[in-house]
């Protein structure tokens, strides 16, 4: 089936830097990824949806300036979190969709210290 | 109003018992349904779509209902390894992202 990879796994950054995560689609093109993010015992919170050669399209109350989004290519999409904070702690996951499935990468589980 | 509601749980049951969980979704323009599972710090995995018709596999069986805006997932002979958090998740007609309920947390008992 359809495969998403998504990296770095987990990542510790101090407060103040930037951090990319990257996710891209093995054995399919994607013209759209998704981006959530989870905080603990919560559920996913679509954040954007990346659109490759285009701008990303926010979701109400997600900073676009904060949370930068590249989708350069039909298999990769970036999401770069500027200057973190420790607010910013949270899993963060990855999707596109394979003609009628989505499938999520393995996500990214950010701590700012 | 929340898009997508679950009960949050935690249910505990033993091992072989039968576990139903209920979903109920706001937006009558919704089409297609789903159920995930995902594990403690893991991503969601696709369990099962949701058809009209009801749909079954093995020991899971999914059923929808439109009139009521209602789904619900049955999980016959529970084994340890059914330990999760059941997502519930909702697609919009003519929208590509997914919208999820906020999970129920299932712990089976030996």
């Amino acid at each position: 089936g359809a495969v998403v990879s998504q990296h770095p796994s987990r990542v510790i950054c101090k407060s103040g830097t930037s951090v990319k995560i990257e996710c891209r689609s093995l054995d399919f093109q994607a013209t759209t990824m998704f981006w959530y993010r989870q905080f603990p015992k919560k559920s996913l919170m679509l954040m954007a949806t990346s659109n490759e050669g285009s701008k990303a399209t926010y979701e109400q109350g997600v900073e676009k300036d904060k949370f930068l989004i590249n989708h350069a290519s039909l298999t990769l999409s970036t999401l770069t979190v500027t200057s973190a904070h420790p607010e910013d702690s949270s899993f963060y996951i990855c999707s596109a969709r394979d003609t009628s499935a989505y499938t999520f990468g393995s996500g990214t589980r950010l701590t700012v210290v | 109003r929340k898009e997508v509601e679950q009960d949050p749980g935690p249910f505990n049951v033993p091992e072989g018992a039968t576990v139903a969980f209920n979903c109920t979704y706001s937006n009558s323009a919704s089409q297609s349904f789903f159920w995930y599972r995902q594990d403690c710090r893991k991503e969601p995995k696709l369990l099962m779509s949701v058809y009209s018709s009801g749909n079954e596999d093995g020991r899971f069986t999914a059923q929808l209902n439109r009139a009521s805006q209602y789904i619900s997932l049955l999980i016959r002979d529970s084994k340890l390894s059914d330990s999760a958090t059941y997502l519930c998740v909702v697609n919009m007609r003519g929208a590509q992202k997914l919208v999820f309920g906020q999970g129920t947390r299932l712990t089976i008992n030996p």
